[in-house]
């Protein structure tokens, strides 16, 4: 069975800051990887996906995320952080050849401050 | 604007009433889903429609009972729910259920649910 673990229940971060929001995951053959940003009182939002080919993959708002195989990983981040950056990140996998079966993780909570 | 909307945005009920969730969405998709949310938990997903279909159900107990009349609704009709079923309903979309498309989610602002 696949699992996402997001190690951190919050990241804090000062606006201008780099930032990471972590995510491990647990899946049997290729992963796809997807982030998903959550406002107050809002849906998820698509940021970004990795299916395959270059490891650094570009979304919105100016997110990026890594994978790594090796270390099974696939790490959100951005250069400089904003205060509206501030909301719930989910990580989430889908292994290649199931129809439906996309796993979350708990979710991290990013607060960018002045 | 996702493209997909929920109603209500939120509902309290008692454990004796009979209540439904709304989803509607206007992007075409041929696939539909119904998650859970509750606090310091993995999205649960709860039901998978395809053209109308339902694709999965992931021991889902029977007071959840979903109906898919068209490819651009979706409802989940809630019956003799209990306390603990109270959380964020969320209703999703993708274009279908090929293997990268589906993990695209459409997400509405969700259905929060109060059962008292």
């Amino acid at each position: 069975a696949q699992s996402v673990a997001q190690p951190e229940d919050q990241v804090n971060v000062a606006e201008g800051n780099p930032l990471t929001v972590k995510c491990t995951y647990s899946v049997s053959g290729n992963p796809y990887l997807f982030w998903y940003v959550q406002y107050p009182n809002r849906g998820l939002q698509f940021l970004l996906k990795y299916i395959t080919g270059d490891n650094l993959v570009k979304g919105s708002y100016g997110f990026e995320a890594e994978f790594n195989k090796s270390q099974t990983s696939f790490h959100l981040k951005k250069p400089s952080a904003l205060v509206s950056d501030s909301a719930l990140y989910f990580c989430a996998v889908r292994p290649t050849g199931t129809a439906s079966k996309l796993t979350f993780g708990t979710g991290t909570r990013l607060q960018v401050t002045l | 604007e996702t493209g997909v909307t929920q109603t209500p945005r939120h509902l309290v009920m008692g454990m004796t009433n009979k209540k439904s969730l709304k989803c509607e969405q206007h992007l075409g998709h041929n696939a539909m889903y119904w998650y859970k949310q509750s606090a310091k938990k993995p999205l649960e997903l709860m039901f998978v429609y395809s053209l109308e279909e339902r694709v999965e159900n992931n021991s889902v107990p029977s007071r959840f009972s979903p109906e898919c009349p068209n490819s651009s609704h979706l409802f989940l009709h809630l019956h003799t729910l209990q306390p603990e079923d109270s959380a964020l309903y969320l209703c999703a979309s993708s274009q279908d259920l090929g293997l990268a498309r589906a993990g695209e989610l459409f997400f509405g602002e969700g259905s929060r649910l109060t059962v008292l």
